[in-house]
């Protein structure tokens, strides 16, 4: 099976840092992303980690450890439209033509970002 | 900008209804997904379809819940009979290639209430 853990709330002060994290058990393992969700809306993908490390994606900035079985989302300069749901998600397949392939979210962490 | 099509974007229906929702995914996209996403159990898996074929349903209710694929630009899920349980944000999500940098894309949402 699958489990994702990840902080349920954060509350940052709008120009700060905030670093969001996630830890991931899982039965395979083939990348961790992160999706943004704001109230009402569709979730929306930020990035993706195959590889441990650190990605790039301007203020936004995603790792990985896989020996750790550990990720986290970093986003500097923080604004108020920064404020939404994030969420870390793992794929457990390979992109072929037979195998699973499914992505399993976490249960979002939800950023606020107060003035 | 390309984009994931679903319709109803909302839907009231009386317990006992059959509901329909529709999803076109993005041109090209050879993999589709169908999520539930409610407060209680964040974003669940429910089927998803490559090349049209479903590879995975079993997410699914199956003895309400079904989800086909008639052609390329064109994904179902219908519930019959809907019943209170069932209220919940459905989406629809494409992808082209997995396992790599794409993400995947989701349409906005049906938000389905039944009383």
């Amino acid at each position: 099976g699958q489990s994702l853990e990840q902080p349920s709330e954060v509350t940052a002060v709008e120009g700060a840092i905030v670093q969001i994290n996630c830890t991931y058990q899982t039965s395979g393992f083939y990348g961790l992303s992160w999706y943004q969700q704001h109230d009402g809306g569709a979730p929306t993908f930020l990035s993706y980690n195959a590889l441990d490390g650190l990605e790039e994606t301007g203020r936004f900035s995603s790792f990985l450890s896989r020996s750790d079985s550990y990720g986290y989302l970093l986003l500097q300069e923080l604004q108020m439209k920064d404020s939404a749901s994030y969420f870390c998600a793992v794929r457990d397949g390979r992109d072929d033509q037979t195998g699973a392939n499914n992505l399993f979210f976490g249960t979002g962490t939800r950023l606020t970002v107060i003035p | 900008d390309a984009r994931v099509t679903q319709t109803p974007r909302h839907k009231v229906t009386e317990m006992g209804q059959e509901v329909t929702m529709r999803c076109q995914p993005i041109l090209g996209h050879n993999t589709v997904f169908w999520y539930r996403q409610t407060m209680m159990q964040g974003l669940e898996l429910l089927a998803y379809f490559r090349n049209r074929a479903p590879l995975d349903d079993s997410g699914m209710p199956k003895d309400r819940f079904s989800a086909e694929m008639p052609d390329a630009t064109l994904a179902t899920l219908k519930i019959q009979p809907s019943e209170p349980r069932d209220s919940a944000v459905y989406f629809c999500a494409s992808a082209l290639r997995t396992g790599k940098s794409d993400g995947y894309t989701f349409g906005s949402g049906t938000r389905l209430t039944v009383v």
